[in-house]
This record gives structure tokens, C-alpha cells and sequence, in this order.
């Protein structure tokens, strides 16, 4: 079955960098584009942005636009979100999840399957 | 950006009665939305897309409705594996989020 299986959780200092992982199995990885979204403690949802699994090709959700950067390794159907210049307001969950429907190129959709979320604490 | 906005914030539901929930978008985002169900420490879990349309495995007893800007889902009979909260999103433009309706047993 499709499986988006995420990194464990994180403590970092304001400042830092975090990067987190998302390993995909049970489809094919180039397929399908990787969303990331994250949820602050007792919040809601937030959508960080897109890339395309087959390309590259990105987009940002413009907030976080010069913080972030996500990446894929196709030998090894992994995806990663690196968040820079950590602040305490990024304490959050960060999820993983994947375009419904196989394409190349950015499209809007709902996300479904969901990795089971990495919680990233900044404290000092 | 497209603010979604979810009303109540808390509905207190007895098991086996009607839940319904609602979702406001504020512009139109025609029949682009999805709604989820998050338990605690749980990823959301995809119930509904395009405003009606029940995903893979998802029971019956969940519907959706609604276009433009006002949207429903609508649980017919409350399970105990239901009580949870349910997030809507919308895909027109950049995809946003409502803050969630928790469902909870009264």
C-alpha cells in the first residue's frame, strides 16, 4: 500500500537548520508530486509548498519564500524539507504528503496519503 | 490568499445523531474542496473532495456538500471513531485551511 514514512522528531536552537525526510513506497516515486504542510501546537494546517518528484521543479508558499527548500532523492523515493533560520514560531508538525493524481507539473488538489508527521521544537 | 473559515469551533454530539459542519471560503472556490478527520497524533486522514465526493474507504454515513463559498459535511450517524477534528481545505488557489471543528461526545 502507498506509505509516505517521515524522519523522527527534532529539538533545535533558534537559528538553526532543520531538514526532514519523507521515504515513499508502494507507488512509483516520480509519479507524484510531495506536498509539505505543517501544524503548529493546537492550530491549524498550513501548506509550505510543492515539488515535483519527477523534476524537481518547485513552488513555496510565498511566506516561506528564502527559508525553504525541498528536495528528492530518486534512488531512494525520499523527499526533504530543509527550514533555515529557525525561529520558535516554527515549532510545529511537519507533514509530508502526496499529490492525488500522477503528474509532472504542479497542480492544485487535496493531498492524500499523509506521512505520520515529524515534530520540530525550537527552544533555546 | 483565500481565508477558510469553519464553523463551530466545538459541536457536542450524543453517538448516533447528526453531525453537520460547515466551511466558508471567502471567495468563490467552486466545488474545489476537501475535507479531513485528524484524531490526536494522527495525520489527517482525506474524507471528501471535490465538495462530494467520498475518498477510497471512507463510510457512507460522511457526505459532502456545498459550492462557491459555503460548504457542509455532513457525519448522519456519529460513531465512536468519529469524534475528532475535521478540517476543510480548498485547492483553487493556494491551498489554505480552516481552523477545524472539534467533534466531541456530549
Amino acid at each position: 500500500q502507498v506509505q509516505l514514512v517521515q524522519s523522527g522528531a527534532e529539538v533545535k536552537k533558534p537559528g538553526a537548520s532543520v531538514k526532514v525526510s519523507c521515504k515513499a513506497s508502494g507507488y512509483t516515486f516520480t509519479s507524484y508530486g510531495i506536498s509539505w504542510v505543517r501544524q503548529a501546537p493546537g492550530q491549524g494546517l498550513e501548506w509550505m509548498g510543492w515539488i515535483s518528484a519527477y523534476n524537481g521543479n518547485t513552488n513555496y508558499a510565498q511566506k516561506l519564500q528564502g527559508r525553504v527548500t525541498m528536495t528528492t532523492d530518486t534512488s531512494t523515493s525520499t523527499a526533504y524539507m530543509e527550514l533555515r533560520s529557525l525561529r520558535s514560531d516554527d515549532t510545529a508538525v511537519y507533514y509530508c504528503a502526496r499529490d492525488p493524481i500522477p503528474s509532472s507539473s504542479w497542480y492544485l488538489a487535496w493531498f492524500d496519503p499523509w506521512g505520520q508527521g515529524t515534530l520540530v521544537t525550537v527552544s533555546s | 490568499e483565500i481565508v477558510m473559515t469553519q464553523s463551530p469551533a466545538t459541536l457536542s454530539v450524543s453517538p448516533g445523531e447528526r453531525a453537520t459542519l460547515s466551511c466558508r471560503a471567502s471567495q468563490s472556490v467552486s466545488s474545489n474542496l476537501a475535507w479531513y478527520q485528524q484524531k490526536p497524533g494522527q495525520a489527517p486522514r482525506l474524507l471528501i473532495y471535490g465538495a462530494s465526493t467520498r475518498a477510497t474507504g471512507i463510510p457512507a454515513r460522511f457526505s459532502g456538500s456545498g459550492s462557491g463559498t459555503e460548504f457542509t459535511l455532513t457525519i448522519s450517524s456519529l460513531q465512536s471513531e468519529d469524534f475528532a477534528v475535521y478540517y476543510c481545505q480548498q485547492y483553487n488557489n493556494w491551498p489554505t485551511f480552516g481552523q477545524g471543528t472539534k467533534v466531541e461526545i456530549k
